[in-house]
């Protein structure tokens, strides 16, 4: 069974820095690319970022790409999105995802994890 | 970036009933759009893609339609189970973009 666990939410006071997981089980983790995608209170889903298979290829939406940095590790099957000089308007439900390709369709989702960015 | 624009977002319909839903691009996008349904609080599940794909285990009674800037997804047969947020993402281009979403409520 296909198995995506974020962890590393939580709250953290403006200005600072976070950095979430994904736990990926159940598949062939390295042949994916992989996804951050958020989705704030009341709001729709917004794409973060995209990350090829063996790391080389990354995507940003431009207006978190000089603040959030996603990486993986092949050999522990885990996704990351280190995130810095976060706001309140990061305040959101961050969800991995698994691609089967280039232009594949984010077919495994994991359960989401909050971040709240408060003082 | 291409824009996704969705229609209606809210929509109002009654078990047994068919619903269709609109997505238009900014641009064309070839048949690269995926079909989202996300219930409040759980993850999106994926529907639908290359526009009129079906994943695996989604039922029949759902199906996508379209290609270039116009694309619809329509389900027959509304059932209690399908009251939830639709949203379709086009694959095209970077920044994959999302429409903002359809509430699809019970009547």
């Amino acid at each position: 069974e296909v198995q995506l666990v974020e962890s590393g939410g939580g709250l953290v006071q403006p200005g600072g820095s976070l950095r979430l997981s994904c736990a990926a089980s159940g598949f062939s983790f390295s042949f994916y690319w992989m996804s951050w995608v958020r989705q704030a209170p009341g709001k729709g889903l917004e794409w973060v970022a995209n990350i090829k298979q063996d790391g080389s290829e990354k995507y940003y939406v431009d207006s978190l790409k000089d603040r959030f940095t996603i990486s993986r590790d092949n050999a522990k099957n885990s996704l990351y999105l280190q995130m810095n000089s976060l706001r309140a308007e990061d305040t959101a439900v961050y969800y991995c995802a698994s691609l089967p390709g280039f232009r594949g369709p984010f077919d495994y989702w994991g359960q989401g994890t909050l971040v709240t960015v408060s003082s | 970036d291409i824009q996704l624009t969705q229609s209606p977002s809210f929509l109002s319909a009654s078990v047994g009933d068919r619903v269709t839903i609109t997505c238009r691009a900014s641009q064309g996008i070839s048949s690269y759009l995926a079909w989202y349904q996300q219930k409040p609080g759980k993850a999106p599940k994926l529907l639908i893609y290359a526009a009129s794909t079906l994943q695996s285990g989604v039922p029949s009674r759902f199906s996508g339609s379209g290609s270039g800037t116009e694309f619809t997804l329509t389900i027959i047969s509304l059932q209690p189970e399908d009251f939830a947020t639709y949203s379709c993402q086009q694959l095209n281009s970077y920044p994959r973009t999302f429409g903002q979403g359809t509430k699809v409520e019970i009547k």
